[in-house]
């Protein structure tokens, strides 16, 4: 199976300043269709999760712009340009292309000094 | 607008079984595979398996073979999932999500299931 490893696992940040979350995974994510199926999903506290990047960089309907994606292969970027209280949460990253099994990274916590 | 609404919480002794269901609304129900994932307390985010709701089909992760089953009734656009054998590691929130297959992104989720093994 394809392990997702995040870092860091914890990302104090103050408002108004970016955030960046690494996500690596232990194999390609290039699929044999020449996507790579990597995802960013955001769980705000007492939430179930939410969509928020998908094909390494396009963002789902309704986020927000100060999130981006980027990477490549093995190597991905989460990025939030300027942090706001509502982004306060954790962080993973999902991995798909390894069809039929998907995973998960473990998680990177976002809060607010 | 798509929703998907599952069953409320519940409480099983060590060896029961639970069924956890999610119930799909706003979109074609047969359309979109429907992944199970869950989350222990203070833990992340585990994968559990799928089901294809138009076929009946589905594909389960190593760790759950042989004590998960997930079933649908289209009649209803209701999915299922079922784990036997609880243990207390299993006390976990369990959520349901759409599969957007053209992305492979989750796209709407249940809002969770929690579900408490102790003795």
């Amino acid at each position: 199976d394809i392990v997702m490893t995040q870092t860091p696992l914890s990302s104090p940040v103050t408002l108004g300043q970016p955030a960046s979350i690494s996500c690596r995974s232990s194999q390609s994510l290039v699929h044999s269709d020449g996507n790579t199926y990597l995802s960013w999903l955001q769980q705000r506290p007492g939430q179930p999760p939410r969509l928020l990047i998908y094909k390494i960089s396009n963002r789902f309907s309704g986020v927000p712009d100060r999130f981006s994606g980027s990477g490549a292969g093995t190597d991905f970027t989460l990025k939030i340009s300027r942090v706001e209280a509502e982004d306060v949460g954790v962080y993973y990253c999902m991995q798909a292309t390894q069809f039929p099994l998907w995973t998960f990274g473990q998680g990177t916590k976002v809060e607010i000094k | 607008q798509v929703q998907l609404v599952q069953s409320g919480a519940e409480v099983k002794k060590p060896g029961a079984s639970v069924k956890v269901s999610c119930k799909a609304s706003g979109y074609t129900f047969t359309g979109y595979y429907m992944h199970w994932v869950r989350q222990a307390p203070g833990q992340g985010l585990e994968w559990m398996g799928w089901i294809n709701p138009n076929s009946g089909g589905t594909n389960y992760a190593q760790k759950f073979q042989g004590r998960v089953t997930m079933t649908r009734d289209t009649s209803i656009s209701t999915a299922y999932m079922e784990l036997s054998r609880l243990r207390s590691d299993d006390t976990a929130v369990y959520y349901c999500a759409r599969l957007q297959w053209l992305v492979r992104g989750l796209d709407y989720w249940g809002q969770g299931t929690l579900v408490t093994v102790s003795s």
